[in-house]
Order: structure tokens, then sequence, then C-alpha cells
């Protein structure tokens, strides 16, 4: 079992709508998680952290956190074309370091 | 406030040769992360500096990477001998205190292709 997964896409949603992605971890003893954007050949760009079970607002992005589950979201609402990307989930693990999923591909259709 | 710099953007080299990539945190960023990604996988943690002492080198696949951030500013990454496998895009990302440690902002990486 990886420690962090997530679907690897693509996943195709028009443009408007909202984007899910979705990531489990395995450490149950995490306690702050990240998504990444990253356009393709570009460097990982932070968009969202969440330390708490709930949900985070920022933007059209809201992150979602359960901790029972072992489960975080990310929701991209009014979907552009200039969202279209890789996401990737990163979860800072019990052993001090952050742990990235393989990435979502995100594609927004016109 | 200026961004994760890193050197080069690309390096093509001979299995066998050596090559030595350069990092360059934002300024004032105690903490300093290497990370590589292999054609496919994920981004895969191999070691960080707090200032000029290593944390964490437990990502490093060998003892043919070296890393070293004298003066606790920039950082070099040498790989010597290198191989084939070792071929990736190789990231570097610094954070400001330990406070914000989770908070790590990323350069845009060197890709190695070693031939």
């Amino acid at each position: 079992q990886k420690e962090v997964e997530q679907n690897s896409g693509p996943l195709s949603v028009p443009e408007g709508a909202i984007a899910s992605l979705n990531c489990t971890y395995s450490d149950r003893g995490s306690q702050s998680f990240f998504w990444y954007r990253q356009y393709s050949g570009k460097s990982p760009e932070l968009i969202m952290s969440i330390y708490s079970n709930g949900d985070k607002e920022d933007g059209r992005f809201t992150a979602q956190l359960n901790k029972a589950s072992q489960y975080v979201s990310l929701l991209i609402r009014d979907s552009q074309p200039s969202d279209s990307a890789t996401y990737l989930c990163a979860v800072y693990s019990s052993a001090s370091k952050i742990i990235f999923g393989s990435g979502t591909r995100l594609s927004i259709r016109p | 406030e200026a961004g994760v710099t890193q050197f080069p953007s690309h390096s093509v080299i001979e299995k066998g040769q050596t090559v030595t990539l350069r990092c360059d945190p934002i300024s004032g960023h105690d903490n300093l992360y290497w990370y590589r990604r292999v054609m496919g996988k994920e981004i895969k943690f191999l070691l960080h500096f707090v200032k000029e002492s290593k944390q964490d080198e437990s990502g490093m696949p060998n003892n043919r990477f070296l890393a070293e951030r004298t003066g606790g500013t920039y950082s070099t990454l040498k790989v010597q001998p290198a191989e084939l496998e070792d071929s990736g895009v190789y990231f570097c990302a610094s954070s400001r205190s330990l406070t914000e440690i989770h908070e790590q902002y990323f350069g845009p990486g060197t890709r190695l292709t070693v031939t």
C-alpha cells in the first residue's frame, strides 16, 4: 500500500463545474496536509494546506480533511481551463517528512 | 521576494560522469529540502537541511549522492558517478522556520538525463 494514494486520472470536468480530487493516506500520525498544483514541466506550487478536521476555503478552492477516515480532498469550484494541471496531495508524516502522492491529472474542457 | 532557484535547468551527462546541482532557497528560509521525481513515479524526499546541518538524509539513495549547504545559504547536490537510474527531475524546496516547516516552496527543478 502506498503511503499517499491518489487516482491518477485523467479527471475531465466541464468548465464551470466543480472538480473533486481525492487522496487517502496510511500514516495515522500525520498532522499536516497539502495540495500542490503542478503544470507540465513546472515545479509544484502550494495552493492549500489544512491541519484540522473539516473544511478550509480559499477562493474557489476548498480543502476537506477527515482524519478518522484518513482522507483529504480538494474541491475546485467554477473550474477554469487554467485549472488544468496535475494536483499533488502531500502529507507531513509522523516521520517528519513530506510524502507525496503520484498526482491526479485534471483536465477542464471548455 | 525571489523564489527558490535551481541551476542548471537541464543537464545531460554520460554514465560515470559527475554532476553538481545547485539550489538557492528563498532568502531567510532556514529549511532546505531536496526531492527527486523519477519518470512516472511520485516525488520522493531525499534530504533536509536546517541551516548548514543535515537534519534528515534518510531519503538519499546511496553514497554516490552528496549534499552540502556550507554557510547555511545555497546547497549543492553532487552525483558521482552518475548511473542511468539517476535520471529524473531534482527539486529543491525551502521553508522559513520550524514553525512553518510544513509549508514548502519549490524551485523549478533540474532535469537530469544520464545516457
